[in-house]
């Protein structure tokens, strides 16, 4: 079952603070988070496992609450780089061999 | 390093005609290999995805077909398009095995319009 983002969208300026929130109804392995340009490929941002571990990038921060199976992607000090849709994936199994099921995006648009 | 090709890069096609979309891989050996669709304004769906070469598997029953005749060879088809097969497919891959703790590597896609 899909994954919900929340919310569907952001408009910032720059240098201001976002949070987008992903949500399951099954218990999640890991979560992964990843960020989409218009018209692009989607680029690999984060992962989250259970039990704590995180893989990804130092200047995006993200959090992963397995008892409540939601995740949360923290956005500081944005930058007009950040546009762009984000799309949380989960996987439900350590061997779901990347079968991730992506939550419907959340475009977020940063003005100058 | 590894690199990842998807074409064509566009693709405008009518209603009943077949489709081939095609997918490599460079620079590794035996990844998992995967095909997404995202329909405009939509979330990626997962299609199919690919252990190992023959080793196919669907994840939405439709009528598109992938065949892995290579280890590092993703083919994505159709022998009667319909409209609502238009989308932007993505050809992924991972490393083997591991996929749900791994990056997925995505392909520069390839938008399909059918009319």
């Amino acid at each position: 079952q899909q994954p919900v983002q929340s919310p569907q969208a952001v408009i910032l300026r720059e240098g201001e603070d976002a949070v987008i929130n992903c949500s399951s109804s099954k218990a999640l392995y890991s979560v992964h988070w990843y960020r989409q340009k218009h018209g692009e490929a989607p680029v690999f941002l984060m992962i989250l496992l259970k039990g704590g571990e995180q893989k990804g990038h130092e200047k995006i921060s993200a959090s992963f609450n397995e008892k409540k199976q939601q995740s949360s992607l923290y956005l500081t000090a944005s930058q007009l780089s950040y546009s762009g849709t984000y799309f949380c994936g989960t996987a439900s199994g350590g061997t779901s061999y990347g079968k991730l099921t992506f939550g419907q995006g959340t475009i977020l648009t940063v003005h100058p | 390093s590894q690199t990842i090709h998807q074409w064509p890069a566009t693709l405008v096609q009518p209603v009943g005609s077949p489709l081939s979309l095609e997918c490599t891989v460079e620079g590794t050996s035996n990844p998992n290999l995967y095909w997404y669709r995202q329909a405009a304004g939509r979330g990626l769906q997962l299609l199919f995805y690919s252990v190992g070469i023959g080793q196919i598997s669907s994840e939405v029953p439709q009528n598109l077909s992938a065949s892995r005749p290579q280890d590092r060879q993703f083919i994505l088809s159709s022998k009667k398009l319909l409209l609502s097969d238009s989308g932007f497919y993505l050809c992924a891959w991972s490393v083997s095995p591991g996929g749900a703790t791994g990056e997925l590597f995505f392909g520069e896609g390839s938008r399909l319009t059918v009319l």
